[in-house]
Protein backbone atom coordinates (compact mmCIF):
# COMPACT_ATOMS: atom_id res chain seq x y z
CA UNK A 1 0.00 0.00 0.00
CA UNK A 2 1.32 3.27 -0.66
CA UNK A 3 1.65 5.29 2.25
CA UNK A 4 3.85 8.49 4.58
CA UNK A 5 6.02 6.26 7.32
CA UNK A 6 7.34 8.28 10.03
CA UNK A 7 10.47 7.66 12.06
CA UNK A 8 10.40 7.12 14.72
CA UNK A 9 7.29 7.63 16.44
CA UNK A 10 8.16 8.54 19.89
CA UNK A 11 11.79 10.39 20.17
CA UNK A 12 13.01 11.57 23.69
CA UNK A 13 15.69 14.52 23.74
CA UNK A 14 16.95 16.04 26.29
CA UNK A 15 16.80 20.20 26.39
CA UNK A 16 19.04 21.51 23.71
CA UNK A 17 20.09 18.17 22.44
CA UNK A 18 19.40 17.92 18.52
CA UNK A 19 17.32 15.40 17.17
CA UNK A 20 16.15 14.48 13.92
CA UNK A 21 12.93 13.30 12.39
CA UNK A 22 12.26 11.56 9.26
CA UNK A 23 9.62 10.58 7.11
CA UNK A 24 9.33 8.88 3.85
CA UNK A 25 6.66 8.03 1.33
CA UNK A 26 5.76 5.60 -1.64
CA UNK A 27 3.30 8.11 -3.16
CA UNK A 28 5.88 9.87 -5.55
CA UNK A 29 3.88 13.30 -4.64
CA UNK A 30 5.59 16.15 -5.05
CA UNK A 31 5.05 18.20 -2.18
CA UNK A 32 5.76 17.40 1.25
CA UNK A 33 5.11 19.23 4.45
CA UNK A 34 5.74 19.31 7.80
CA UNK A 35 3.66 20.46 10.90
CA UNK A 36 3.78 20.72 14.41
CA UNK A 37 0.74 20.06 16.10
CA UNK A 38 0.25 21.11 19.88
CA UNK A 39 -2.73 19.53 22.10
CA UNK A 40 -6.22 20.50 21.40
CA UNK A 41 -4.73 22.93 18.66
CA UNK A 42 -5.00 22.61 14.90
CA UNK A 43 -2.25 21.36 12.76
CA UNK A 44 0.89 24.12 12.46
CA UNK A 45 2.08 24.05 8.84
CA UNK A 46 6.33 25.06 9.96
CA UNK A 47 7.45 24.57 6.10
CA UNK A 48 7.42 22.21 2.91
CA UNK A 49 9.21 21.18 -0.18
CA UNK A 50 7.66 21.67 -3.93
CA UNK A 51 9.95 19.16 -5.50
CA UNK A 52 13.19 20.70 -3.93
CA UNK A 53 11.89 23.75 -3.38
CA UNK A 54 11.83 24.95 0.14
CA UNK A 55 8.72 26.80 1.37
CA UNK A 56 9.45 28.25 4.80
CA UNK A 57 6.64 29.84 6.95
CA UNK A 58 6.95 33.45 7.87
CA UNK A 59 6.48 32.17 11.84
CA UNK A 60 8.72 29.04 11.70
CA UNK A 61 11.88 29.57 14.05
CA UNK A 62 15.33 29.31 13.16
CA UNK A 63 15.56 26.05 15.65
CA UNK A 64 13.86 23.94 12.34
CA UNK A 65 15.62 22.91 9.40
CA UNK A 66 14.40 20.27 7.13
CA UNK A 67 15.75 18.65 4.34
CA UNK A 68 14.77 16.58 1.49
CA UNK A 69 17.78 14.87 0.13
CA UNK A 70 15.35 13.13 -2.51
CA UNK A 71 11.29 12.69 -3.63
CA UNK A 72 10.64 9.79 -1.11
CA UNK A 73 12.42 11.34 2.22
CA UNK A 74 12.25 14.43 3.87
CA UNK A 75 13.69 15.34 7.43
CA UNK A 76 12.84 17.94 9.91
CA UNK A 77 15.94 18.96 12.35
CA UNK A 78 15.53 20.75 15.66
CA UNK A 79 18.68 22.15 16.39
CA UNK A 80 18.11 22.64 19.59
CA UNK A 81 14.75 21.87 21.25
CA UNK A 82 13.16 23.64 24.00
CA UNK A 83 10.39 22.73 26.42
CA UNK A 84 7.74 24.21 23.85
CA UNK A 85 9.01 22.46 21.56
CA UNK A 86 7.29 19.40 22.51
CA UNK A 87 4.19 18.07 19.98
CA UNK A 88 3.25 15.84 17.81
CA UNK A 89 5.33 16.71 14.39
CA UNK A 90 2.87 15.58 11.48
CA UNK A 91 4.52 14.74 7.93
CA UNK A 92 2.29 15.21 5.04
CA UNK A 93 2.26 14.81 1.28
CA UNK A 94 0.22 15.86 -1.83
CA UNK A 95 0.49 16.08 -5.50
CA UNK A 96 0.52 19.74 -5.92
CA UNK A 97 -1.77 21.09 -3.71
CA UNK A 98 -4.51 18.74 -3.79
CA UNK A 99 -5.86 16.39 -0.79
CA UNK A 100 -3.10 15.78 1.46
CA UNK A 101 -2.04 12.22 3.01
CA UNK A 102 -0.50 12.33 6.56
CA UNK A 103 1.93 9.83 8.04
CA UNK A 104 0.78 8.66 11.86
CA UNK A 105 3.36 11.63 13.56
CA UNK A 106 6.23 11.80 16.11
CA UNK A 107 5.63 12.48 19.35
CA UNK A 108 8.42 14.35 20.43
CA UNK A 109 8.79 15.06 24.44
CA UNK A 110 11.82 17.04 25.68
CA UNK A 111 13.45 16.61 29.04
CA UNK B 1 -6.47 35.27 13.55
CA UNK B 2 -8.02 32.02 13.07
CA UNK B 3 -9.27 31.68 9.04
CA UNK B 4 -11.17 28.50 9.82
CA UNK B 5 -12.91 28.15 12.81
CA UNK B 6 -14.81 25.03 14.45
CA UNK B 7 -16.63 26.99 17.31
CA UNK B 8 -17.37 23.31 18.98
CA UNK B 9 -14.56 21.15 20.87
CA UNK B 10 -17.02 18.00 21.20
CA UNK B 11 -19.90 16.58 20.20
CA UNK B 12 -21.62 13.98 21.69
CA UNK B 13 -24.24 11.74 19.94
CA UNK B 14 -26.30 8.20 20.42
CA UNK B 15 -24.98 5.41 18.14
CA UNK B 16 -27.77 5.29 14.68
CA UNK B 17 -28.33 8.99 15.18
CA UNK B 18 -26.95 11.78 12.98
CA UNK B 19 -23.58 13.93 13.78
CA UNK B 20 -23.45 17.41 12.06
CA UNK B 21 -19.79 18.60 12.76
CA UNK B 22 -19.84 22.62 11.71
CA UNK B 23 -16.70 24.70 10.50
CA UNK B 24 -16.43 28.56 9.57
CA UNK B 25 -14.25 30.46 7.49
CA UNK B 26 -13.65 34.00 6.88
CA UNK B 27 -11.50 33.95 3.75
CA UNK B 28 -13.85 34.09 0.84
CA UNK B 29 -10.82 33.02 -1.70
CA UNK B 30 -11.04 29.42 -0.53
CA UNK B 31 -11.57 27.18 -2.84
CA UNK B 32 -11.11 23.69 -1.99
CA UNK B 33 -12.39 22.71 1.16
CA UNK B 34 -11.59 18.70 3.14
CA UNK B 35 -12.64 17.12 6.26
CA UNK B 36 -10.10 14.77 8.34
CA UNK B 37 -10.40 12.04 11.12
CA UNK B 38 -8.02 11.67 13.31
CA UNK B 39 -7.75 9.04 16.45
CA UNK B 40 -5.10 9.17 18.78
CA UNK B 41 -1.64 8.65 18.62
CA UNK B 42 -2.24 8.22 14.04
CA UNK B 43 -1.98 11.01 12.08
CA UNK B 44 -5.09 12.77 10.30
CA UNK B 45 -6.86 11.03 7.65
CA UNK B 46 -8.45 11.96 4.71
CA UNK B 47 -12.43 11.70 4.67
CA UNK B 48 -14.41 13.84 2.18
CA UNK B 49 -13.83 17.04 0.64
CA UNK B 50 -15.39 19.51 -1.61
CA UNK B 51 -14.76 22.32 -4.34
CA UNK B 52 -16.43 25.55 -4.11
CA UNK B 53 -18.17 25.27 -7.11
CA UNK B 54 -20.05 22.34 -5.53
CA UNK B 55 -22.71 23.06 -2.59
CA UNK B 56 -22.77 19.26 -1.50
CA UNK B 57 -20.50 16.01 -1.78
CA UNK B 58 -21.74 12.99 -0.43
CA UNK B 59 -19.60 9.49 0.00
CA UNK B 60 -21.28 6.66 1.94
CA UNK B 61 -22.44 8.05 5.60
CA UNK B 62 -20.45 10.98 4.95
CA UNK B 63 -21.67 13.77 3.36
CA UNK B 64 -20.18 17.80 3.42
CA UNK B 65 -22.11 21.21 2.56
CA UNK B 66 -21.12 23.70 1.41
CA UNK B 67 -22.93 26.98 1.82
CA UNK B 68 -20.50 29.89 0.57
CA UNK B 69 -22.75 33.24 1.37
CA UNK B 70 -22.56 31.65 4.67
CA UNK B 71 -18.34 31.34 4.46
CA UNK B 72 -20.25 28.01 6.70
CA UNK B 73 -19.36 23.78 5.66
CA UNK B 74 -20.45 20.49 7.81
CA UNK B 75 -20.02 16.88 7.71
CA UNK B 76 -23.06 15.00 7.97
CA UNK B 77 -22.08 11.57 9.66
CA UNK B 78 -25.41 10.02 9.33
CA UNK B 79 -26.05 6.76 10.76
CA UNK B 80 -23.51 7.37 13.24
CA UNK B 81 -21.06 4.19 14.54
CA UNK B 82 -18.79 4.07 17.56
CA UNK B 83 -15.78 3.87 15.28
CA UNK B 84 -16.23 7.29 14.23
CA UNK B 85 -15.54 8.50 17.97
CA UNK B 86 -12.11 10.90 16.97
CA UNK B 87 -11.18 14.64 16.48
CA UNK B 88 -12.40 15.38 12.98
CA UNK B 89 -10.45 18.89 11.32
CA UNK B 90 -11.69 20.91 8.82
CA UNK B 91 -9.48 22.89 6.74
CA UNK B 92 -9.23 24.70 3.59
CA UNK B 93 -7.09 26.12 1.08
CA UNK B 94 -6.91 29.20 -1.78
CA UNK B 95 -5.67 27.56 -5.07
CA UNK B 96 -1.74 27.34 -4.88
CA UNK B 97 -1.89 27.56 -1.24
CA UNK B 98 -1.24 25.50 1.42
CA UNK B 99 -4.06 23.66 3.64
CA UNK B 100 -5.19 25.87 6.94
CA UNK B 101 -6.58 23.81 9.48
CA UNK B 102 -9.51 24.42 12.26
CA UNK B 103 -8.34 23.11 15.56
CA UNK B 104 -10.97 20.30 15.95
CA UNK B 105 -13.95 19.29 16.98
CA UNK B 106 -13.94 15.92 19.20
CA UNK B 107 -16.81 13.53 18.48
CA UNK B 108 -18.12 10.96 20.38
CA UNK B 109 -20.36 8.26 19.72
CA UNK B 110 -21.85 6.12 22.47
CA UNK B 111 -23.58 2.88 21.94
Amino acid sequence: DAMVIQNPRYQVTQFGKPVTLSCSQTLNHNVMYWYQQKSSQAPKLLFHYYDKDFNNEADTPDNFQSRRPNTSFCFLDIRSPGLGDAAMYLCATSELTDTQYFGPGTRLTVL
Amino acid sequence: DQQVKQNSPSLSVQEGRISILNCDYTNSMFDYFLWYKKYPAEGPTFLISISSIKDKNEDGRFTVFLNKSAKHLSLHIVPSQPGDSAVYFCAARQAGTALIFGKGTTLSVSS
